[in-house]
């Protein structure tokens, strides 16, 4: 079945350092790829997404990039702030955008000061 | 943006009883939502797309006849766990999409219920 792998579970940076978060997704259907930041006990907030006809997105410190080709996708923060600390998933639309997501397994970003 | 509500927020409840959880868009209609069950410090993992006025899509290894789910309005999904026991306790979330806005690709989600089986 359609399978996302998110790399790494854990990720710990220094306060103004940059993080990366890389996916692979195996759905070759799949065309909407959003990321999502979750606080413990609460809901999925989206932080950006892109779809498939676009190979990078940017809004202010955090960017994604996606290479159809190799069904990769990344987000990039920089400057990162104790604030960014939080788990993060990305998913990928199960086919076209629209329907379900298969998510990652997440990566807890650690922030320090 | 949208809003999705979900109700109740948490419930405790004993093992073999039958627990129903709402999920509403409350300022936009959708013929699709969807379910998903998240365990402690794990994924958020796809249970079922609900259809509204038709069944719902349930994925593999997911029990329809455990997990039944109601799709009888545009703004109303619920999902009832039947029979729950301990094993079900777990984080369960639902998600809808607002294809009349400029963002259509975007799922909202509920705020979860958290579902405790004694």
């Amino acid at each position: 079945g359609e399978n996302v792998e998110q790399h790494p579970s854990t990720l710990s940076v220094q306060e103004g350092d940059s993080a990366v978060i890389k996916c692979t997704y195996s759905d070759s259907a799949s065309n909407y790829f959003p990321w999502y930041k979750q606080e413990l006990g609460k809901r999925p907030q989206l932080i950006i997404d892109i779809r498939s006809n676009v190979g990078e997105k940017k809004d202010q410190r955090i960017a994604v990039t996606l290479n159809k080709t190799a069904k990769h996708f990344s987000l990039h923060i920089t400057e990162t702030q104790p604030e960014d600390s939080a788990v993060y998933f990305c998913a990928a639309s199960k086919g076209q955008a629209g329907t379900a997501l298969i998510f990652g397994k997440g990566t807890t970003l650690s922030v320090s000061s | 943006g949208a809003v999705v509500s979900q109700h109740p927020s948490r419930v405790i409840c004993k093992s073999g009883t039958s627990v129903k959880i709402e999920c509403r868009s409350l300022d936009f209609q959708a013929t699709t939502m969807f379910w998903y069950r998240q365990f402690p410090k794990q994924s958020l993992m796809l249970m079922a797309t609900s259809n509204e006025g038709s069944k719902a899509t349930y994925e593999q290894g997911v029990e329809k006849d455990k997990f039944l789910i109601n799709h009888a309005s545009l703004t109303l999904s619920t999902l009832t766990v039947t029979s729950a026991h301990p094993e079900d306790s777990s984080f369960y979330i639902c998600s809808a999409r607002d294809v009349g806005a400029v963002s259509y690709n975007e799922q909202f989600f509920g705020p979860g219920t958290r579902l405790t089986v004694l």
